[in-house]
């Protein structure tokens, strides 16, 4: 079982569409729950992450974690063209040296 | 100038050659990492290291080499290059002193061996 498993897409919405990105974990032991966006032809950009459980709020993103069934969220409001990209999920433990990254959803907003 | 820097950006090299990725940043980060990416795949570590005198080695290491030179920098090498090592490589830095220890990515370098 992999550690991280993400749906790759890719999905497309129109622009002003509310966009709901997934992961699943494996692993109790996760802290941190980074959500990182990365752009065609880019490296891999933070964009927000949450400790433990619970909600973070960022401008049009949202991101929630559900530690009991190990399920990860990030939710873009108002989408818009600029969004589009691929989102990678990627959990780690608070004492573990190694992130672990899902296989990334690729997101395109049309116009 | 990027925080983290990689080059070459772009290479295409033949099977057997030895090549050389180099990273340095300027972010004044302890940890530096080497990911390759593939489609499908997502980020796999190859090596990872925490100061300068330790090097680890990640999930898929065989086939790889990494010096860290100075706290500033640390390059990847293939010794003899194989078709199946096209990818696209990553380095990245993270602040041991910083909660999260979240990473910071290079743009990038793009591998392919014929």
């Amino acid at each position: 079982q992999k550690e991280v498993e993400q749906d790759p897409g890719p999905l497309s919405v129109p622009e002003g569409a509310i966009v709901s990105l997934n992961c699943t974990y494996s692993n109790s032991a996760f802290q941190y729950f980074m959500w990182y966006r990365q752009y065609s032809r880019k490296g891999p950009e933070l964009l927000m992450y949450t400790y433990s459980s619970g909600n973070k709020e960022d401008g049009r993103f949202t991101a929630q974690v559900d530690k009991s069934s190990k399920y990860i969220s990030l939710f873009i409001r108002d989408s818009q063209p600029s969004d589009s990209a691929t989102y990678l999920c990627a959990p780690k433990g608070s004492n573990f040296n190694k992130f672990y990254f899902g296989s990334g959803t690729k997101l395109n907003v049309k116009p | 100038d990027a925080d983290v820097t990689q080059t070459p950006r772009n290479r295409i090299t033949k099977t057997g050659k030895r090549i050389m990725l180099e990273c340095s940043q300027t972010k004044g980060h302890d940890r530096m990492y080497w990911y390759r990416q593939d489609p499908g795949l997502g980020l796999r570590l190859i090596y990872y290291s925490f100061d300068v005198k330790d090097i680890n080695k990640g999930e898929i290491s065989d086939g790889y080499s990494v010096s860290r030179q100075a706290q500033a920098k640390f390059s990847l090498s293939l010794e003899s290059a194989i078709p199946n090592q096209t990818a696209l490589y990553f380095c990245a830095t993270s602040d041991s002193t910083a909660g999260a220890n979240v990473l910071t990515f290079g743009a990038g370098s793009r591998l392919t061996v014929l």
